[in-house]
């Protein structure tokens, strides 16, 4: 199994441009979501969904968009960067229950320039 | 407040010593405490996952601790080893939701020859 899959690994933008990053599980999760890692800081929840066609924000949503048209696939979506959205961007993916261990991908590092 | 606090921030040890690592929270409802180990450039990965009746989990040569009582855990390392070199996160689930995950800050533990 390949678990969760994201792409790419490395990104460079110019602010003010768009891109989208791409998360794909092959676990048939129901609960996929989207975390930053900044230096000193914990992950922080970007969006979340709990099955297709349902998405939530988390705690720092702006900026970003997401949508879930499969069960497998999460993508994010940035609009316009800016250099705060400078960051490693994690996507995770879980069964939805109280006690399922949350299973991440290996990263997309993206720095906004 | 919900917050996860970890320390130390970060930790050197010899391979073959033992280590500790803590995590005071004061997240409420709790729902379960989570340990992750993060290597560096990769995602974080599923060390315990620990119920408010549960004291003690071993994985292997991890042992996670748990008072709900006085709302601590702590992580021990048992004969460090080389791979063992990486950053150790404490996540505390809120009221059972997926979406309410609280992360901490992490420790980084490096194991020197």
């Amino acid at each position: 199994n390949a678990g969760v899959t994201q792409t790419p690994k490395f990104q460079v933008l110019k602010t003010g441009q768009s891109m989208t990053l791409q998360c794909a599980q092959d676990m048939n999760h129901e609960y996929m979501s989207w975390y930053r890692q900044d230096p000193g800081m914990g992950l922080r929840l970007i969006h979340y969904s709990v099955g297709a066609g349902i998405t939530d924000q988390g705690e720092v949503p702006n900026g970003y968009n997401v949508s879930r048209s499969t069960t497998e696939d999460f993508p994010l979506r940035l609009l316009s960067a800016a250099p705060s959205q400078t960051s490693v961007y994690f996507c995770a993916s879980s069964y939805g229950k109280e006690y399922s261990p949350l299973h991440f991908g290996n990263g997309t590092r993206l720095t906004v320039t | 407040k919900n917050q996860v606090e970890q320390s130390p921030q970060s930790l050197i040890i010899l391979e073959g010593k033992n280590c500790t690592l803590q995590c005071n929270y004061t997240v409420s409802p709790f729902s379960n405490l989570r340990w992750y180990k993060q290597d560096t450039g990769r995602g974080p990965v599923s060390l315990t996952i620990m119920t408010f009746s549960e004291n003690t989990k071993s994985n292997g040569r991890y042992t996670a601790t748990l008072d709900a009582d006085t709302k601590q855990s702590s992580l021990h390392i048992t004969a460090s080893q080389l791979s063992d070199s990486a950053s150790y996160i404490c996540v505390v689930v809120k009221g059972g939701s997926q979406g309410n995950l609280i992360f901490g800050k992490g420790t980084k533990l490096s194991v020197k020859p």
